[in-house]
């Protein structure tokens, strides 16, 4: 069936240094949605991604999606603490369901 | 703003207990759906519901069973729970808008069963 893989599970940054997670889907996605959740709390939208090649900004956070519209990233410049959480993304399977990453914990070392 | 309410933030009940998890969103969204959130698993569809009293199982149904009477509620019932039901719910609600839309999550209730 189809599967929506992301990468890493987990990163451990510095605070100042750069974030990046990668989502693959195994078919073509119509759009692709990327959520946040901070630790203790619910995800929460952050953005979605129709069209192929697309590039969104929100501050520092980076949005693509794929030419192919089968990949997704989301990197974030120069992390602070609050951006701590996990990222997920999540790819239409039907017109109600959605497939989800199993995300991506970003951890601020010490 | 959108605003879906979980009835318990934690709950915790015994094996063979039957148990109800409840969900209201304030927003007239015709979609509201639930999920459990299990560590390394990410989140996984039990049922969902596009309309009031229809409901279609999602990827994890068995075990679970639902209930939607009115528009704004969408109740989960663990009909035996048993232990490796104990998990994050999610509740969230969507509105129609043309195919896979945004979803907004409640925020969660932490069941433990023993």
């Amino acid at each position: 069936g189809q599967q929506v893989m992301q990468i890493p599970q987990y990163q451990h940054v510095q605070e100042g240094e750069d974030f990046t997670t990668y989502c693959n889907s195994s078919t073509t996605l119509s759009n692709i949605q990327w959520y946040k959740q901070r630790p203790g709390g619910h995800p929460v939208f952050l953005i979605q991604l129709v069209k192929s090649g697309e590039v969104k900004k929100q501050k520092r956070l980076t949005f693509q999606f794929g030419e192919a519209k089968k990949n997704s990233s989301l990197h974030i410049t120069a992390t602070q603490t609050t951006d701590v959480g996990t990222y997920f993304c999540a790819g239409p399977e039907s017109n109600y369901q959605l497939i989800w990453g199993a995300g991506t914990k970003l951890i601020i070392k010490p | 703003d959108v605003k879906v309410t979980q009835s318990s933030r934690y709950l915790v009940k015994r094996t063979g207990e039957k148990v109800f998890l409840e969900c209201v969103q304030d927003m007239d969204h015709e979609n509201m759906f639930w999920y459990r959130q299990d560590p390394g698993l990410g989140l996984r569809l039990i049922y969902f519901s596009y309309d009031v009293k229809m409901k279609e199982k999602g990827d994890i149904p068995e075990g679970y069973s639902v209930s939607r009477e009115k528009k704004e509620r969408f109740s989960l019932i663990l009909e035996s729970a048993s232990t490796n039901q104990t998990s994050m719910y999610l509740c969230a609600s969507s509105p129609p808008v043309g195919g896979t839309s945004i979803l907004f999550f409640g925020s969660g209730t932490q069941l433990s069963v023993l």
